[in-house]
């Protein structure tokens, strides 16, 4: 059975540092794996999204990595800023052809951004 | 972009009562999922649906029940309320990874209804 591993669970840290987020899964064969961000009372907003066939993929000051076959992920934030603070989930998908998709999240990181 | 739609966006409730949640996915998507989210936990998946069809079943309970009508729009009953069901109800809509389009399989989420019982 899948099972999606985020650490740290919170995380507090000055802005300005450059940070990075732990994703873990037991089963490496994924479809996917996305990052998502939310903030308190709202909805997830995608971030990222790699393919299993991908390393990495990067939005802005977003970097996020893939390494299947260890069953990691990684959300490096450069240059944090107040309004990252947020939290952070991952999603792996293990759909496949002739198979209906399923997603697990893993519990998130509660990031806080210090002025 | 259009994205998905959730109604209501908030809904008190008295125990023992119904309640309705409405999804309407992002346009030629054809997959469903609903998740509840309580207060600082992480989404847990309720049930999904791939072209109008029941695909996959998590923790819903028995006094919950959920379709997808032809127009894909997804529709989330609950009945029986009880006050631990307050909590965000939050639909997401992708292109299942079986669609013959090809896809990333991106999943995209509603803001959430968020259901209060009293």
């Amino acid at each position: 059975k899948q099972e999606v591993t985020q650490i740290p669970a919170a995380l507090s840290v000055p802005e300005g540092e450059n940070l990075v987020l732990n994703c873990s899964f037991t089963d490496s064969a994924i479809y996917n794996l996305q990052w998502f961000r939310q903030d308190p009372g709202k909805g997830l907003t995608s971030l990222l999204l790699i393919q299993s066939s991908q390393r990495e993929q990067t939005s802005g000051r977003l970097n996020a990595s893939l390494d299947k076959s260890s069953g990691r992920s990684t959300l490096y934030i450069a240059a944090s800023q107040p309004g990252d603070s947020a939290t952070y989930l991952c999603a792996v998908n293990q759909g496949e052809m002739n198979r209906d998709d399923k997603i697990i999240f893993g519990k998130g990181t509660r990031l806080h951004i210090l002025p | 972009a259009a994205g998905v739609i959730q109604s209501p966006r908030h809904l008190i409730k008295e125990k023992r009562e119904t309640a309705t949640l409405k999804c309407y996915p992002i346009p030629r998507h054809d997959t469903v999922y609903w998740y509840q989210q309580g207060p600082g936990q992480d989404p847990q998946f309720l049930i999904s649906f791939y072209e109008k069809m029941q695909s996959d079943k998590g923790s819903i309970p028995d006094r919950f029940s959920a379709q997808q009508f032809s127009d894909y729009h997804s529709e989330l009953n609950m009945s029986s309320l009880e006050l631990g069901d307050s909590a965000l109800y939050f639909c997401a809509s992708s292109l299942s990874v079986a669609s013959l389009y090809a896809n990333t399989g991106e999943l995209f989420f509603g803001e959430g209804s968020r259901l209060t019982v009293l």
